[in-house]
């Protein structure tokens, strides 16, 4: 069974700096995976999909890599923002057709 | 357009009651699901239609019901709901093809049962 966990579970910044997420996952034979942004009492926000095939997507100042082997992904954030915060959390689509596993979320606290 | 959207934002209900959330996309997604969020969690999965049929039900409580009257529509209905049943109940879609997957959430109905 796929078990998908993320560290830090919390993490507070200061305004400017890059930081990592990172994102684990027990079974390496993964279809994507999909990296979420989430305000307080609010739907999820789709930021990146990768492609199993893919090693990385960018978009804008986010950066998602993947290596499947190892069972990890990283959202990398450059130059964070006060408005970057939120719950970042990933989900793993183990095959095509089977739904997405969510990980519990690293909470984000960029402060200006 | 990637929006889904999901109403009513906000409902309250007592435990006798019978409410139903609805939920809509426009994106041609073949695939609608729901979900059910408390604080401070993940989103568990309760439903998912797959070309208007349902494909998984995760064994969620006979309270909660589904309904999937086209492509583009999706409600749940519910009856007879426990207090522990309040939370944010969050409407997906995504088009179920081998080259994207990709899911997009509405912004949710905040349920409060008393």
């Amino acid at each position: 069974k796929q078990e998908v966990t993320q560290i830090p579970a919390a993490l507070s910044v200061p305004e400017g700096e890059n930081l990592v997420l990172n994102c684990s996952f027990t079974d390496s034979a993964i279809y994507n995976l999909q990296w979420f942004r989430q305000d307080p009492g609010k739907g999820l926000t789709s930021l990146l999909l990768i492609q199993s095939s893919q090693r990385e997507q960018t978009s804008g100042r986010l950066n998602a890599s993947l290596d499947k082997s190892s069972g990890r992904s990283t959202l990398y954030i450059a130059a964070s923002q006060p408005g970057d915060s939120a719950t970042y959390l990933c989900a793993v689509a183990p095959t095509y057709g089977q739904n997405f596993v969510f990980g519990p979320g690293t909470r984000l606290s960029v402060l200006p | 357009d990637t929006e889904v959207t999901q109403t009513p934002k906000h409902l309250v209900m007592g435990m006798t009651n019978k409410k139903s959330l609805k939920c809509e996309q426009h994106m041609g997604h073949r695939a609608m699901y729901w979900y059910k969020q408390k604080a401070k969690k993940p989103p568990e999965l309760m439903f998912v239609y797959s070309y208007e049929k349902l494909s998984i039900n995760e064994s969620v409580p006979s309270r909660f019901s589904p309904e999937c009257p086209n492509s583009s529509l999706l409600n749940l209905h519910l009856h007879a709901l426990q207090p522990e049943d309040s939370a944010l109940y969050l409407c997906a879609s995504s088009s179920r093809d081998r080259e994207n997957n990709e899911q997009f959430f509405g912004p949710g109905t905040r349920l409060t049962v008393l």
